[in-house]
């Protein structure tokens, strides 16, 4: 089987970092996504790690070890509209290939 | 349109009534999925379908009938649900095939609300 564990919840102010965690368990590991889901909205795809190390997209960033079966989201320069849910997904051969989904992470951004 | 378009929006049926969800992806993907998204838990992957082929289909309960008719086109029919059936019902595409390795992700729609009385 495999499993993800996020926190539930994190809260900051406009303008700070937050760094949302992700660590996972599972065999035959490809990939590491990160998703924003607004309430009432449809989830939509932020990033993807393949391979260890940082990558950057603008105010966002996600960051993955394979050996430690981890990966985070950094967001920077906060703003009101980060306020949503995060979601990692890991894609791996036991699902198929398919991505199999954390619990989230409600991110509340205060002025 | 462009992206994953689901319809309807909202749906309130009796545990004994018949409906079917739509999705609809104008994107050229080949890969379709039908995933569940209920209160506090993890979204649940329920099928997919690979060039209109199912290949996974996740112990979903037999109340629940997906259909491909093609590879922009999904359904999910839905008959004699239960309660703990209400949940929000999302649909996703992507580009499909022996991917893994490349980077992307998966382009869902705004989702069918389904609320089982």
């Amino acid at each position: 089987g495999q499993s993800l564990e996020q926190p539930s919840e994190v809260t900051a102010v406009e303008g700070a970092i937050v760094q949302i965690n992700c660590t996972y368990q599972t065999s035959g590991f490809y990939g590491l996504s990160w998703y924003q889901q607004h309430d009432g909205g449809a989830p939509t795809f932020l990033s993807y790690n393949a391979l260890d190390g940082l990558e950057e997209t603008g105010r966002f960033s996600s960051f993955l070890s394979r050996s430690d079966s981890y990966g985070y989201l950094l967001l920077q320069e906060l703003q009101m509209k980060d306020s949503a849910s995060y979601f990692c997904a890991v894609r791996s051969r036991n699902y198929g290939q398919n991505f199999v989904f954390g619990p989230g992470t409600r991110l509340s951004v205060l002025p | 349109e462009t992206g994953v378009t689901q319809t309807p929006r909202h749906l309130v049926m009796g545990m004994t009534n018949k409906k079917s969800l739509k999705c609809e992806q104008h994107l050229g993907h080949n890969a379709m999925y039908w995933y569940k998204q209920s209160a506090k838990k993890p979204l649940e992957l329920m099928f997919v379908y690979n060039f209109k082929e199912q290949t996974e289909n996740n112990s979903v309960p037999s109340r629940f009938s997906p259909e491909c008719p093609n590879s922009s086109h999904l359904f999910l029919h839905l008959h004699t649900l239960q309660p703990e059936d209400s949940a929000l019902y999302l649909c996703a595409s992507s580009p499909g095939g022996d991917t893994v390795g490349q980077s992307y992700g998966y382009t869902f729609g705004s989702g069918t609300r389904l609320t089982v009385v």
